[in-house]
């Protein structure tokens, strides 16, 4: 069975701590695993990763992949009150002519001030 | 650059009324899905659609049906609502395999059964 688990599902900490959230996943046919922050609304794309080893990096945030062990990782670093959110991982399962995407349950980072 | 939009935004049904919740997007995408979200079950796949006139089903269909008689809109119906249908659902959408740049999510719909 297809599946993408996070962990920590929640996890609460104080500004100017890094942080890392981690996703394994087991897919049949892998293509590209995904990042999304989640406040009140729709989830917003932060990353998509394909490559082994090549991180992604966007101002405090970064990611990599590791397509061997099967996991991801996001890291924040120097954490703000504005990064509290859920943040999903998911992965898209590649079958014919598109891919669907398998999420994770998610995990929920509280910052507080 | 509207994107993906949804409506409504709200919608409370009585056990067995049928609605249809709306996604329309501007960006010429092929591929459009709908999933819905329940608290500690993530996204789930509900129906996905390829391209006009082509709909699958993913984790969840039952209970739902969807046509996509345009590129631009993918309407998700419920025939006969059940409180299990309680839950907010996005639509997505994304462009196709060789210019993939990941998923633009619609701001969802809060769907009450009672």
């Amino acid at each position: 069975e297809d599946k993408v688990v996070q962990s920590p599902l929640s996890l609460v900490v104080h500004e100017g701590d890094t942080v890392t959230l981690n996703c394994s996943y087991e897919v049949t046919n892998f293509r590209s695993l995904l990042w999304y922050k989640q406040e009140k609304k729709a989830p917003t794309f932060l990353f998509m990763l394909t490559s082994s080893g090549i991180e992604k990096k966007s101002g405090r945030l970064s990611s990599i992949l590791d397509k061997k062990e099967l996991f991801s990782i996001l890291n924040i670093t120097a954490t703000q009150t504005g990064d509290s959110a859920v943040y999903l991982c998911a992965v898209e399962n590649y079958g014919g002519s598109q891919g669907n995407l398998i999420f994770g349950k998610g995990t929920k980072l509280s910052v507080k001030p | 650059n509207a994107g993906v939009t949804q409506t409504p935004k709200f919608q409370v049904l009585k056990t067995g009324q049928s609605m249809t919740l709306q996604c329309a997007q501007d960006m010429n995408h092929e591929y459009m899905s709908w999933y819905r979200q329940d608290p500690g079950m993530g996204l789930r796949l509900i129906h996905y659609s390829v391209g006009a006139g082509i709909t699958d089903q993913g984790e969840v269909p039952n209970g739902y049906n969807v046509s996509r008689s345009t590129t631009e809109d993918f309407p998700l119906r419920l025939l006969s609502a059940a409180p299990s249908q309680t839950s907010v659902y996005f639509c997505a959408s994304s462009s196709p395999p060789d210019n993939f740049d990941g998923y633009t999510f619609g701001s969802g719909t809060r769907l009450t059964v009672v």
